[in-house]
């Protein structure tokens, strides 16, 4: 298993544009997370799904924002009409769900796909 | 929700021993996690504590106390590979609740 893949790592695109990642969880991983992190900041939590299901979203996600993760293996988050703030580095984890109560839900990160938004 | 807070910066000497706390504020609160980000890639998991007290694993040790939401990251020996950002997270307790909530981590330099 290569880990937690991220395509692109670099998108430049102009204000107005739409963009799309995709991130590909470690396979066995039933549970996809996606952060968003600005320089000299942690990752700020998006959206997370278990297998299929999409269980929380950000009150940050405005309706711009949508992520799928259609067969509850790849994810896509999707960004449309792209403003300047939405410049950030879009981070993608993946976990194993564990025996309710028991264990650590350790998140196991993607190198991330940078979007610069001119 | 979750309020997080770290120091900005810290700074510390090759082969000296560091302190990096953290505190919590949480609605829901399962277990902290710690992770180290070096510059420009991705956050690794250095250790995570669920019940108070001390965890150790090698250079590097956890400590957590529900009670007074603190816990802290000491690493010892510290080495110049050390340099990296230190993220604290709280992970929620409640199902469908259970994402992490990061601090704005401690960007940690080490000089020689």
């Amino acid at each position: 298993d290569t880990g937690v893949s991220q395509d692109p790592r670099h998108k430049i695109t102009k204000r107005g544009q739409n963009v799309t990642f995709r991130c590909d969880p470690i396979s066995e991983h039933n549970r996809l997370y996606w952060y968003r992190q600005t320089l000299g900041q942690g990752p700020e939590f998006l959206t997370y799904f278990q297998n299929e299901a999409q269980l929380e979203k950000s009150r940050l996600l405005s309706d711009r924002f949508s992520a799928e993760r259609p067969k509850g293996s790849f994810s896509t988050l999707e960004i449309q009409r792209t403003e300047q703030g939405d410049s950030a580095m879009y981070l993608c984890a993946s976990s194993a769900a564990r025996t309710w109560g028991t264990g650590a839900n350790v998140l196991t990160f993607g190198a991330g796909s940078r979007l610069t938004v001119l | 929700g979750q309020n997080i807070d770290q120091p900005t910066e810290m700074t510390a000497t090759e082969g000296a021993i560091v302190q990096i706390n953290c505190t919590y504020q949480t609605s829901g609160f399962n277990g902290l996690f710690w992770y180290q980000q070096h510059a420009g890639e991705a956050p690794t998991f250095l250790s995570y504590n669920v019940l108070d007290g001390l965890e150790e694993k090698g250079r590097f040790s956890s400590f957590l106390s529900r009670s007074k939401g603190y816990s802290y990251l000491l690493l010892k020996e510290l080495q110049m590979k050390d340099s990296a950002s230190y993220l604290c997270a709280a992970e929620g307790s409640n199902f469908g609740n259970e994402k992490l909530t990061f601090g704005t981590g401690t960007r940690l330099t080490i000089i020689p």
